[in-house]
């Protein structure tokens, strides 16, 4: 178990449609990482959240991603007019005082 | 710009037979280069962190050593069990230790 559980594990939407993602990190930890992986490739980090503020975005982060982590605890990534290009497994990671990073099981989105 | 590197891509394995998948970085500032395995359908399982070169770390039949530019995961006598994806990633020289992935190795070990 490392303390961080992703719901829905597998989406499969129309192009066009929204999308949002839970992420919920045991506590005490204040670092939450969102991550994208195509498949065959490694992840890739997209942003990340110290308590509850956004602290930095990737390019990959187009204007349809936003992501939140109100009160400093769960986190919900949404993907807004979805295009196939947005298929992809997207994990999310917890950290606290070390470097490490500790991932959920991942939600698979797939957009027909 | 950071860069990390994994090869090969892919690797046949017989049980029994001994080999190294390789991580080669180009990071500014590197504190710390990660080991993970992902199994198909699953989020990274965190195996090692190491810091500085020559430091060595080991769990079961795996152990991941690191140089100034490369780091190295050993699997002595893999079991099909072994088989999986092994990532590696470095958080560079940024305050949110944000990790850089390598592309994996694809390890597939035959009984």
């Amino acid at each position: 178990d490392t303390g961080v559980s992703q719901d829905p594990r597998h989406k499969i939407t129309k192009r066009g449609q929204n999308v949002t993602f839970r992420c919920d990190p045991i506590s005490e930890h204040n670092r939450l990482y969102w991550y994208r992986q195509t498949l065959g490739q490694g992840p890739e980090f997209l942003t990340y959240f110290q308590n509850e503020a956004q602290l930095e975005k990737s390019r990959l982060l187009s204007d349809r991603f936003s992501a939140e982590r109100p009160k400093g605890s769960f986190s919900t990534l949404e993907i807004q007019r979805t295009e196939q290009g947005d298929s992809a497994m997207y994990l999310c990671a917890r950290s606290s005082f070390g470097n490490e990073q500790f991932f959920g099981p991942g939600t698979r989105l797939t957009v027909l | 710009e950071d860069q990390v590197t994994q090869s090969p891509e892919a690797l046949r394995l017989q049980e029994g037979e001994s080999s190294s998948l390789n991580c080669s970085y180009t990071v500014s500032g590197l504190r710390g280069l990660f080991w993970y395995r992902q199994d198909p359908g699953k989020g990274p399982e965190f195996l090692f962190t190491l810091y500085s070169a020559g430091e060595e770390k080991e769990k079961e039949r795996l152990k991941a050593t690191l140089t100034k530019k490369e780091s190295f995961l050993h699997i002595t006598a893999p079991k099909p069990e072994d088989s999986a994806t092994y990532l590696c990633a470095a958080p560079g020289e940024n305050a949110g230790n944000m990790l850089t992935f390598g592309g994996g190795t694809r390890l597939m070990v035959k009984p």
